[in-house]
């Protein structure tokens, strides 16, 4: 049973440009929460998303959007990117919004921009 | 908002050793969860406690959630090269979808 599968693992970004990040939820589960993990800090939530909603938003800017399709999996975009987005990005899965009994994380995409 | 403390923040220990990790917060929470975060990896789930003054046992660690709902502990006994890692502590409340993470300690165990 696969888990939490995201693509790509590292990325090379220059300041400005935009990035598309994926996920695959976990089997089972309908629900993608994203979260940016600066070094040496804990994961803060970006957003969620449910029924191809966004449900809920963290304290970040509209540069950073997302989507969900039909099959659950998941895109975040981020625009005109500056050296402070550099980042570890976790998707994380559950079943239901809010994952009372635990989320399911991805192993993450390590985000640079230079 | 939410904020959780963690401490101590960095704990070096030689395998054998004991140690428990705190996580403390004005707020009261429907929900406490401890991970665990390896180099270059996600986070993953340890344990969730729903209860106020609820224990929990997974193997060597044991998780307390505290009466009033508001701080969490997380002891481990005979510490092992194998539970070097980053320990996050993450909780939700009420009608709130996000969780809001600590920290993070990070747990060096020395062979």
């Amino acid at each position: 049973d696969a888990g939490v599968t995201q693509s790509p693992t590292h990325l090379i970004k220059t300041r400005g440009q935009q990035v598309t990040l994926r996920c695959s939820p976990k089997s089972g589960h309908d629900t993608v929460s994203w979260y940016q993990q600066a070094l040496g800090q804990g994961p803060q939530f970006i957003f969620q998303y449910y029924e191809e909603e966004e449900r809920q938003r963290g304290n970040f800017p509209d540069r950073f959007s997302g989507h969900q399709f039909p099959n659950y999996s998941s895109e975040l975009n981020v625009n005109a990117l500056l050296l402070g987005d550099s980042a570890l990005y976790l998707c994380a899965s559950s079943l239901g919004g809010q994952g009372a009994y635990g989320y399911t994380f991805g192993s993450g995409t390590r985000l640079t921009v230079v | 908002t939410q904020l959780l403390e963690q401490s101590p923040q960095f704990l070096s220990i030689q395998e054998g050793e004991n140690l428990t990790v705190y996580c403390n917060s004005s707020s009261v929470f429907s929900s406490l969860q401890w991970y665990r975060q390896e180099p270059g990896e996600g986070p993953v789930l340890l344990v969730t406690v729903v209860t106020g003054g609820e224990v929990k046992k997974l193997k060597r660690l044991t998780f307390q959630f505290g009466d009033a709902r508001k701080d969490s502990s997380l002891h481990i006994t005979a510490a092992q090269p194998g539970d070097t890692g980053l320990y996050l502590c993450a909780a939700s409340g009420g009608s709130n979808y996000k969780l809001t993470f600590g920290k993070g300690t990070l747990l060096t165990v020395n062979p």
